[in-house]
């Protein structure tokens, strides 16, 4: 079935950078992108940006750009988000999701069931 | 603050109806499709609602969307103990660029 499975739990200092992975299955991954999306704990969700797995372009949140990169491997239909000189405020659950290609009223039809990381020092 | 506006929280009764509120404006709700997202507790989001009033193959039809202008809602009707949950309108927004959503509603069933 279609689905995205994330990778585990990361505990990270402040200052230091977190990469999460989200590994695609069910479906050809370049016929999507691929968003990310964060919560807080007890806050709502957060758009952080999107990818292309079939071009590798991105667009990231303003709220963001210049500490977020977001990669994927097609090889492995797998996509990393890499967040930079975390803060307490980064501490979140991280989600990714399907999302299109070019018709951004295409919803995020699938989640992954999201990677808590938690920023402390 | 949410670039979409809904009401924190919502209450009613079983078996009854309830609706939801997303406000938005011109760049956002009123030149773009809305999508709603259901979080049940502890759990990841799952899509609920798409293009504004469609649901997705296995989606029960006591939810139900619209939409008028920059504004959207979500009803539920025959409201069950398992609805409760959190609700997300989302959509895409022509002048930031890229997707926005609601604060979220926090569902009760009294």
């Amino acid at each position: 079935q279609v689905q995205l499975v994330p990778s585990g739990a990361e505990v990270k200092k402040p200052g230091a950078s977190v990469k999460v992975s989200c590994k695609a299955s069910g479906y050809t991954f370049t016929n999507y992108g691929i968003s990310w999306v964060r919560q807080a704990p007890g806050q709502g969700l957060e758009w952080m940006g999107w990818i292309s797995a079939y071009s590798g372009t991105t667009n990231y949140a303003q709220k963001l750009q210049g500490r977020v990169t977001m990669t994927t491997d097609t090889s492995t239909s797998t996509a990393y988000m890499e967040v930079r000189s975390l803060r307490s405020d980064d501490t979140a659950v991280y989600y990714c999701a399907r999302a299109p290609l070019k018709n951004w009223n295409y919803p995020f039809d699938i989640w992954g069931q999201g990677t808590m990381v938690t920023v402390s020092s | 603050q949410s670039v979409l506006t809904q009401p924190p929280s919502v209450s009613e009764a079983p078996r009854q109806r309830v609706t939801i509120s997303c406000s938005g404006s011109s760049s956002n709700i009123g030149n773009n499709a809305v999508n709603w997202y259901q979080q049940l507790p502890g759990q990841a989001p799952k899509l609920l609602i798409h293009y504004d009033d469609l649901l997705p193959s296995g989606v029960s039809d006591r939810f139900s969307g619209s939409k008028s202008g920059t504004s959207a809602s979500l009803a539920i009707s025959g409201l069950q103990s398992e609805d409760e949950a959190d609700y997300y309108c989302a959509t895409w927004d022509d002048s930031l660029n890229g997707w926005v959503f609601g604060g979220g509603t926090k569902l009760t069933v009294l």
